[in-house]
């Protein structure tokens, strides 16, 4: 079972910050938050992870709480083309832990609107 | 565009038919991966390869048989399938298969079963 609750849904205006929250209250000390999207028709696509700190990237900001209990993803200037499935993921860090791979949860489905 | 490469895009087959799904990327990844993805569900995790040797089967019918004949190429033969079996197949692949490597995931075969 997925170990992320996320909304089912939620929409943007173009133009505006998008903010998708993501809930792992029972994450260990050594699992990243992931976060991936999925445009129709295409493959999963990698967007950012953390650990601990927040994470910046050309695609988008990570903000972890200092709990690491919930993060939020956010795209800063969302346009039509973000329209797409958000899925955050924890995965531990141990290179043994073969069995701990991504386990995809149902995800938010974020509508930019004009 | 995705540097993660799937052959066929799209592949209708009968139930008695054999054919096979290829996957390839060039990035020098150690860790490879097949998912199956159903419609309006999120993707699930079929078979991991590290190094070149089969590393977890998430217990997956015989039909299904994953082959990996390089670091670079990762197929899935197919073999007596059924309809129910009709499904997008993702292809992925990361540095190594540790937690902290992002996968890269290919747009997929989507699959028909008649």
């Amino acid at each position: 079972d997925a170990k992320t609750t996320q909304p089912t849904s939620m929409d943007c205006a173009e133009g505006r910050a998008a903010n998708l929250p993501c809930n792992h209250s029972t994450i260990s000390g050594n699992e990243y938050v992931y976060w991936y999207r999925q445009i129709h028709s295409q493959g999963p696509q990698y967007i950012i992870h953390g650990l601990k700190n927040n994470e910046t990237n050309e695609m988008a900001s990570l903000i972890i709480t200092e709990d690491r209990k919930s993060s939020t993803l956010i795209l800063p200037h969302a346009t039509l083309r973000d329209t797409a499935v958000y899925y955050c993921i924890v995965r531990p860090s141990r290179t043994d832990n073969y069995g701990q791979n991504f386990v995809f949860g149902p995800g938010t489905r974020l509508s930019v609107l004009p | 565009d995705t540097e993660v490469t799937q052959t066929p895009k799209h592949l209708v087959m009968g139930m008695t038919n054999k054919k096979s799904l290829k996957c390839e990327q060039h990035m020098g990844h150690r860790a490879m991966y097949w998912y199956k993805q159903k419609a309006k569900k999120p993707p699930e995790l079929m078979f991991v390869y590290s190094y070149e040797k089969l590393s977890i089967n998430e217990s997956v019918p015989s039909r299904f048989s994953p082959e990996c004949p390089n670091s670079s190429l990762l197929n899935l033969h197919l073999h007596a399938l059924q309809p129910e079996d009709s499904a997008l197949y993702l292809c992925a692949s990361s540095q190594e298969s540790a937690g902290n490597q992002p996968q890269h995931f290919g747009d997929g075969t989507r699959l028909s079963i008649l």
